[in-house]
C-alpha cells in the first residue's frame, strides 16, 4: 500500500534561517505532489504542486521554493524564513487521472521566532 | 473560479445526537466533491469522495454525504455523534484540471465540538 511521510515534525527556527521540510512516498510511482500551508485558523492553501521530476508550478508568490529531485520526494525550502513563515505544512500526493484521490502526511508545524 | 464555502465556522452537538455540516460549492460542470477529517495536529483523513453516480455517498466512520447539484451543496451527515468524532472537517473541490493532475480547493473548515 503507499504510504507518505513527512519531515520533521515540528520545527522552531529563527528568523532569517534557512527551511528544508522533506516529504517522501511510498509504493507508487509518477504521483502528483503537493504542499499545503495551513495558518492558524485558517483553512489549507495551496503552496507548490509538482506533476513529475523537476516540473514544479507554484500558487502563491512567497518566500518559499519547492523541488522535486526524485520520482517521490518533494522537498520545500527556504533561504530566510519570515515570521509569517509560521504554520502548519502538509505535504500530499494523488496517483492522478480519472477518480484521483489526494492523499495527506501528518504535516510539519514550523514556528519562526 | 471555482470556490467552497462551509457557513459554520464552529459547531457543538451533544454525543448520540445526529450531525450534518454545511458545504456549499461554486463550481460550473459536475465537481469532484471531497470531505476530509483533521484531528489537532495531524494530517488530513479522506473520509469520502464524490465522482459521479449516486448522490448518496458512503464514507468511513459512518459519515455519509448528499450531493444536491440543485443547491450546489455536499452537506456531511453523520446519524449519532460520538466524543471521538471532534476534530476539524474540511469541503474541498477538485479545480477543472483535477483529471490531469490538478489541485483541490479547500473550505475554510467547521470545527467540531462534542459535549457529553
Amino acid at each position: 500500500s503507499q504510504t507518505i511521510h513527512q519531515w520533521p515534525a515540528t520545527l522552531v527556527q529563527p528568523v532569517g534561517s534557512p527551511l528544508s521540510l522533506e516529504c517522501t512516498v511510498e509504493g507508487t510511482s509518477n504521483p502528483n505532489l503537493y504542499w499545503y500551508r495551513q495558518a492558524a485558523g485558517r483553512g489549507l492553501q495551496l503552496l507548490f504542486y509538482s506533476v513529475g521530476i523537476g516540473q514544479i508550478s507554484s500558487e502563491v508568490p512567497q518566500n518559499l521554493s519547492a523541488s522535486r529531485p526524485q520520482d517521490r520526494q518533494f522537498i520545500l525550502s527556504s533561504k530566510k524564513l519570515l515570521l509569517s513563515d509560521s504554520g502548519f505544512y502538509l505535504c500530499a500526493w494523488g496517483a492522478g487521472g480519472s477518480g484521483n484521490t489526494i492523499y495527506f502526511g501528518e504535516g510539519s508545524w514550523l514556528t519562526v521566532v | 473560479a471555482q470556490s467552497v464555502t462551509q457557513p459554520d465556522i464552529h459547531i457543538t452537538v451533544s454525543e448520540g445526537a445526529s450531525l450534518e455540516l454545511r458545504c456549499n460549492y461554486s463550481y460550473g460542470a459536475t465537481p469532484y466533491l471531497f470531505w476530509y477529517v483533521q484531528s489537532p495536529g495531524q494530517g488530513l483523513q479522506l473520509l469520502l469522495k464524490y465522482f459521479s453516480g449516486d448522490t448518496l455517498v458512503q464514507g468511513i466512520k459512518g459519515f455519509e454525504a448528499e450531493f444536491k447539484r440543485s443547491q450546489s451543496s455536499f452537506n456531511l451527515r453523520k446519524p449519532s455523534v460520538h466524543w471521538s468524532d471532534a476534530a476539524e472537517y474540511f469541503c474541498a473541490v477538485g479545480d477543472r484540471f483535477y483529471n490531469q493532475g490538478g489541485k483541490l480547493i479547500f473550505g475554510q473548515g467547521t470545527e467540531l465540538s462534542v459535549k457529553p
